[in-house]
This record gives structure tokens, sequence and C-alpha cells, in this order.
């Protein structure tokens, strides 16, 4: 089953609207969580590193005022896309680690589309 | 330099057949994991197989395997026995550094078609 869960699968809003979207980690902790952005048929971006109980790190040219993470808890991250644009509009990922050495587990992700 | 590169955007292979999905990678670290995962159509990204640097033997899962060679810093996944909801994207990834804290840098992908 699922380990990571992510919430809500897809959203469509108006230009200008905040989206929150959730990641859970399921019947584990994690201390770490990972965030992606992904165009179609690109790659997975990373966008940045969620650190529970401190400031996220975020990778070269990713608005950390645009992507507002926070990572209040040991399963639980949230990503903040504010005021949103069209050129927001895109897959979103989250991932997570059972640690010592596993693999990263996703969410299912979060289409998001800004009209 | 680019550090994960498929160069190989679309296969497409018979069911019942074996297919080989190739991957290259480029770190300066020792220690590092090389990941294989499954994107299909409605986008989730589902773990497939996982190759340590220090492994030293190939790791199979199932119909997966990892042909991993060290030297020449390759890493290609084979499928065996394809079937038809093999069809998907497949991503070669990297992890370097040892830990869980350590991020992913993902290839480019290449996209399975399995035909009847």
């Amino acid at each position: 089953g699922a380990v990571v869960s992510q919430h809500p699968s897809r959203v469509i809003c108006k230009s200008g609207t905040s989206v929150k979207i959730e990641c859970r980690s399921l019947d584990f902790q994690a201390t770490t969580m990972f965030w992606y952005r992904q165009f179609p048929k690109q790659s997975l971006m990373l966008m940045a590193t969620s650190n529970e109980g401190s400031k996220a790190t975020y990778e070269q040219g990713v608005e950390k005022d645009k992507f507002l993470i926070n990572h209040a808890s040991l399963t639980l991250s949230t990503l903040t896309v504010t005021s949103a644009h069209p050129e927001d509009s895109s897959f979103y990922i989250c991932s997570a680690s059972f640690g010592g050495g596993q693999p990263q587990h996703f969410g299912d992700g979060t289409r998001l589309s800004i009209l | 330099a680019q550090k994960i590169t498929q160069t190989q955007p679309g296969m497409f292979v018979q069911e019942k057949e074996a297919v080989t999905l190739d991957c290259t990678y480029d770190t300066s670290d020792q220690s590092y994991g090389l990941f294989w995962y499954k994107q299909p159509s409605s986008g989730e990204m589902i773990f497939l197989i996982y190759q340590g640097s220090y492994d030293e033997q190939n790791a199979t899962e199932g119909r997966y395997s990892l042909n991993f060679q060290k030297a020449r810093k390759s890493a290609n996944l084979v499928i065996s026995a394809s079937q038809l909801g093999d069809s998907a994207m497949y991503f070669c990834a990297m992890r370097e550094g040892g830990g869980t804290a350590s991020k992913l840098t993902f290839g480019t992908g290449t996209r399975l078609q399995v035909m009847l």
C-alpha cells in the first residue's frame, strides 16, 4: 500500500489564488521530505528539501517566497504556491524515505492548473 | 555535464520479450545509490529497484534486474517477460553520498511501449 500520501490530487483555480498541497508519510516519521516539479513530457526537477523543524533548502532558481514549505511535524510537509499564475501550472510531487538508505517513496502527485 | 543520462527517449518491445533501458551516470562520490522508477500515465512514481555503489551483486526484483557496470558508470534496467502493464515512463535516478537526506537527480526518462 501507499507509504506517502499527497493531497489534493488535482487543483484547478483562478490566477492569484494560493494553493496548499499536503504530503504525509504514513506509519513512519520523515525528518526530510522532498518536493519536485514536473512539466509535461519532462523529468522531475527538485524544488526544495523540506526539513522538519527548520527552514527548507531551496534549489537554485526556485523562489522561496513563491513556494512556501512548512514541515511542522515528522509526518507532514506542506507546499503552498502563493499567488499562483498560469506559468505555475505543473505536476507537483513529494517524496519521503523510511531512513537508513531506503529509497524515496513518492506521493501520487498533484496536478495544478491555474486559469 | 548531465549527472544522469538516459539516451533512449522511447523504446518498443514485444509482449513477453525482454528489454533493456539504458542509464549512465556521472559522479565523483565513492558512495552513491542508483534507482529506477516507473511512472504510468496517471503520474505516480513507483520504485522498482535500487543498486548501491558498494553492492557487488547486481540487484534483482522479480522481473526487474539492474545491470550495474561500475567502471563504465552504467546502471541499465532489464525488464524480462514484458507485459502490457509495463508501458510507462521509466526514470533512472542517483543519490550521491549516504543517508536519506541526500536528494535524487533524475534522468530525462525513457518511454516504454509494450506491443501485442
